[in-house]
């Protein structure tokens, strides 16, 4: 599975939108781009995935680009609870080797 | 609709000791997977199953033992706890072929002394 590259640490205000980029320039034509979030020693949270075109559901909006090799997931309207450890993952969908490797992650402070 | 039931939320053992940490799902997934996190740290994949009968090895899978005999289970066993193995411990299961996330168990908190 192709290596993701995020930043550490980033913080936003209240109410407004969260950027959360992620680096994947050795993706695959394959390869699906995953996010997930931790909030405070939980399990993780699956938020949202897409191969090529902008996905949106009920908690993030996912944008990646054109040539597949960034991605940003965008939490609308952010709030105190958002605040957590957001993991970007890129992986085959469908294959028998399948195993998922989480890095570092972006952790995003949310402030009021 | 339970998801993923991790088992014993917390525990605290003895250096050498053994035991088994329990996993269950009941969403009828086909692959599961084990991870370990470290304070301040991300996951690490322990070990995974893509289905009954077959497992295969992550990132560090060096002190564990798995199987999967079911569908529904998938227990980690330490064989001989040492303080490195001192961490929580999360369980995920994933619908597998196709795109499904993953679900992910509340975890269990291990301390070896």
């Amino acid at each position: 599975d192709a290596k993701t590259t995020q930043p550490t640490s980033m913080d936003c205000a209240e109410g407004r939108a969260a950027n959360l980029p992620c680096n994947h320039s050795t993706i695959s034509g394959n390869e699906y781009v995953y996010w997930y979030r931790q909030i405070h020693s939980q399990g993780p949270q699956y938020i949202i995935h897409g191969l090529k075109n902008n996905e949106t559901n009920e908690m993030a909006s996912l944008i990646i680009t054109e040539d597949r090799k960034s991605s940003t997931l965008i939490l609308p309207h952010a709030t105190l609870r958002d605040t957590a450890v957001y993991y970007c993952i890129v992986r085959v969908a469908d294959t028998g080797g399948f195993k998922t490797i989480f890095g570092a992650g972006t952790r995003l402070f949310v402030k009021a | 609709n339970a998801g993923v039931t991790q088992t014993p939320k917390f525990q605290v053992l003895k250096t050498g000791q053994s035991m088994t940490l329990q996993c269950a799902q009941d969403m009828n997934h086909e692959y599961m997977s084990w991870y370990r996190q470290d304070p301040g740290m991300g996951l690490r994949l322990i070990h995974y199953s893509v289905g009954a009968g077959i497992t295969d090895q992550g990132e560090v899978p060096n002190g564990y033992n798995v199987s999967r005999s079911t569908t529904e289970d998938f227990p980690l066993r330490l064989l001989s706890a040492a303080p490195s193995q001192t961490s929580v411990y999360f369980c995920a299961s994933s619908q597998g072929r196709g795109v499904g996330g993953y679900t992910f168990g509340s975890g269990t908190r291990l301390t070896v002394v």
